[in-house]
């Protein structure tokens, strides 16, 4: 079954304690990208990556980091989680279909809150 | 700055009626739209799309409009049931590259 995942859905931390989002899909889709949704704000794009080593910052990056080693993954990094970063995390992959629309499949999401 | 916006945050709607949400875009260059549906603890799914070179575009029980005179595109739920409720984001695709800009989103409740 083509699926993105996302590892944990639900994470309770404290303010400064490092913690990965882990986002993986099997549908070996080049494009991955990271939002969060917060209330009255919609989704909002973190970071996307292009392809394997290759990322690129969002609308709202700061505070957090990506990593693309290989297609498949795609882990949100907060190095050092405030209390501002409490939302409802998405991770997608894309592929551009033959008519050239965009495709775009999202993990279940993962409710991050920072105490 | 542009951006895609929703017409309303909330709308309540009585089972077997139909839903008309609306959504404004501001980028004339957006040559591709899409809406998505997020029911309560899951991800977006897609529902329909529509290309700047359509104005109108049918699919199982839902039509998107695309008014691109006035920057406009609405998705009509004919037959709204329970199962509609949920919040319906229109996205923005710009510059033909694969980032999509999304609205805040409607919040459908069908009323038995």
């Amino acid at each position: 079954e083509a699926q993105v995942t996302q590892n944990p859905r639900y994470l309770i931390t404290v303010t400064g304690k490092k913690l990965t989002v882990t986002c993986s899909q099997n549908m070996n889709h080049e494009y991955m990208s990271w939002y969060r949704q917060d209330p009255g704000l919609g989704l909002r794009q973190i970071y996307y990556s292009m392809n394997v080593e290759v990322t690129d910052k969002g609308d709202v990056p700061e505070g957090y980091k990506v990593s693309r080693k290989e297609k498949r993954n795609f882990p949100l990094i907060l190095e050092s989680p405030s209390p501002n970063q409490t939302s409802l995390y998405f991770c997608a992959s894309s592929r551009r279909s033959g008519q050239g629309s965009v495709e775009q499949f999202f993990g279940p999401g993962t409710r991050l809150t920072v105490l | 700055g542009e951006s895609v916006g929703l017409h309303l945050p909330t709308l309540s709607v009585q089972e077997g009626d139909n839903s008309i949400i609306n959504c404004a875009y501001s980028n004339s260059a957006s040559d591709y739209f899409i809406w998505y549906k997020q029911e309560s603890g899951k991800g977006p799914q897609f529902i329909i799309d529509i290309r700047s070179n359509m104005d109108k575009r049918q699919g199982q029980r839902v039509t998107v409009l695309l008014n691109k005179t006035v920057k406009h595109l609405s998705l009509q739920i004919a037959a709204t049931q329970p199962g509609d409720s949920a919040v319906y984001f229109c996205a923005e695709n710009l510059s033909n590259d694969y980032k999509l800009s999304f609205g805040a989103g409607t919040t459908v409740t069908v009323r038995a």
